[in-house]
């Protein structure tokens, strides 16, 4: 079956540094991959999508690109700022999402 | 309306009870989706709705779970006989297309 595999948190980081948090995916096909984001209670928000090959998501300073050829689909963002502190999850599908196992987050001042 | 709306925020129940958990897509999706969330950050999929009719049923246990979505209703996810390891927070997602899902705030439910 389809698998998502993400780096294991948790990232502490300063802020304004720069992230990267890595996603692989296995599955049939290409499937449509996602982050989404969980802010602490809350629950999880669409951060950016990406539907084929070579597709960039953007959002709010945060980007990543599809890449056919590795299976990759990584998460960045060039300033974090302390309101980024949240559980990050990778996600891939159409009907039925896979989940990765998240990434926590801390920016600290 | 405009979000998805769960409830209730938290549900406790002793274990052996029945837990029903509500679901309201927002306005005009189609499709609604269960998933379960346990150990804090791992996500399941249970069930999928086109309109009234399950779409995708693969995630669902095979026994105490149930789940609905009827005409002018709230879907339902309904748990008999609750056991420990079904503590969890349940979210329900919905969507106007089959690829990007919009999620409610999630459900709680402890089992005592």
């Amino acid at each position: 079956g389809d698998s998502v595999t993400q780096m294991e948190g948790p990232v502490t980081l300063s802020e304004e540094a720069f992230l990267t948090i890595n996603c692989t995916y296995t599955a049939t096909g290409y499937p449509s991959l996602f982050w989404y984001v969980q802010y602490p209670g809350e629950g999880l928000q669409l951060l950016l999508k990406a539907t084929k090959a070579d597709d960039k998501g953007s959002n709010k300073g945060f980007e990543a690109t599809y890449r056919k050829e590795t299976t990759s689909f990584h998460l960045e963002k060039g300033s974090v700022q302390v309101s980024d502190s949240a559980v990050y999850f990778c996600v891939g599908g159409g009907n039925k999402l896979t989940f990765g196992t998240g990434t926590q987050l801390k920016v600290e001042l | 309306g405009e979000e998805v709306a769960q409830t209730p925020k938290h549900l406790v129940r002793g274990e052996g009870q029945k837990a029903k958990l509500y679901c309201a897509p927002i306005k005009g999706h189609s499709y609604v989706f269960w998933y379960q969330q346990v150990l804090k950050n791992e996500f399941k999929f249970l069930i999928s709705f086109q309109n009234e009719n399950v779409f995708d049923e693969t995630g669902m246990p095979k026994e105490r779970f149930s789940a609905k979505c009827l005409p002018n209703s709230p879907c339902s996810l309904e748990i008999q006989a609750t056991k420990l390891e079904d503590s969890a927070v349940y979210f329900c997602a919905s969507s106007a297309v089959s690829n990007e899902q919009f999620f409610g705030p999630g459900t709680r439910l402890t089992v005592l």
